[in-house]
């Protein structure tokens, strides 16, 4: 069964800090991951995507995330937070499966914000 | 190049109304799936079609039906709303390792 896990609800930065967004996931097969960003009463916004090519994929507005396979872990990061990265972040797992069940899983979500 | 296209944007109902939300996806995709997101909730899944002509339900059926009459195009009806119901709703839909989705309803159930 497919699951993800972020493993914390909100978080904290200053502007000008790293961001680190955790996202654990669970699958039986080879999974897609991704990362969403839904700003305030908008929809969604994909950042970034892992489809099995190289494990550092780069997104948009300077995030990437690693895919690492032995700690199923797809976690997000950024060098430097800015004022207008401070929104709900997801993390999603979409699985190919070897059944007809076949889902696209998303995390609980992650809050961040930026401290000016 | 529309990828999901869902209609109302906003809606706001009375207790017991019905309506429609439609989802459109241009991309040829098999799987579709409405989603409901709550504060606190995250996104749940509701209904998903994994091609056209099959449904199957999600984590909170209950208040919903759906309906896949094409491979473009997944609604989702609420034949008596509830207040519970009040929610932002996304479709999505899913080809192999692309997952996309519509930019959301936002529905308000008085």
């Amino acid at each position: 069964a497919q699951s993800v896990t972020q493993l914390d609800s909100h978080v904290s930065v200053s502007e000008g800090t790293p961001v680190l967004l955790r996202c654990n996931y669970s699958s039986s097969y080879s999974p897609s991951l991704f990362w969403y960003v839904q700003h305030p009463n908008k929809g969604l916004q994909l950042l970034l995507k892992y489809t099995s090519a190289a494990t550092l994929v780069k997104g948009i507005n300077g995030f990437e995330a690693e895919f690492k396979k032995s700690e199923t872990s797809f976690h997000l990061t950024k060098p430097s937070a800015h004022m207008s990265d401070a929104a709900e972040y997801f993390c999603v797992v979409s699985d190919l499966g070897k059944t007809s069940y076949d889902k696209v899983i998303f995390g609980p979500g992650t809050s961040l914000s930026v401290i000016p | 190049n529309a990828g999901v296209t869902q209609t109302p944007k906003f809606q706001v109902l009375k207790t017991g109304q019905s309506m429609t939300l439609q989802c459109a996806q241009d991309m040829n995709h098999n799987s579709m799936y409405w989603y409901r997101q709550d504060p606190g909730m995250g996104l749940r899944l509701i209904y998903y079609s994994a091609s056209e002509g099959t449904t199957d339900k999600g984590e909170v059926p209950n208040g919903y039906n759906v309906s896949r009459l094409n491979k473009r195009e997944f609604s989702l009806r609420l034949e008596s709303a509830a207040p519970s119901q009040t929610s932002v709703y996304f479709c999505a839909s899913r080809e192999q390792r692309t997952a996309h989705f519509g930019e959301g309803s936002w529905l308000t159930v008085v």
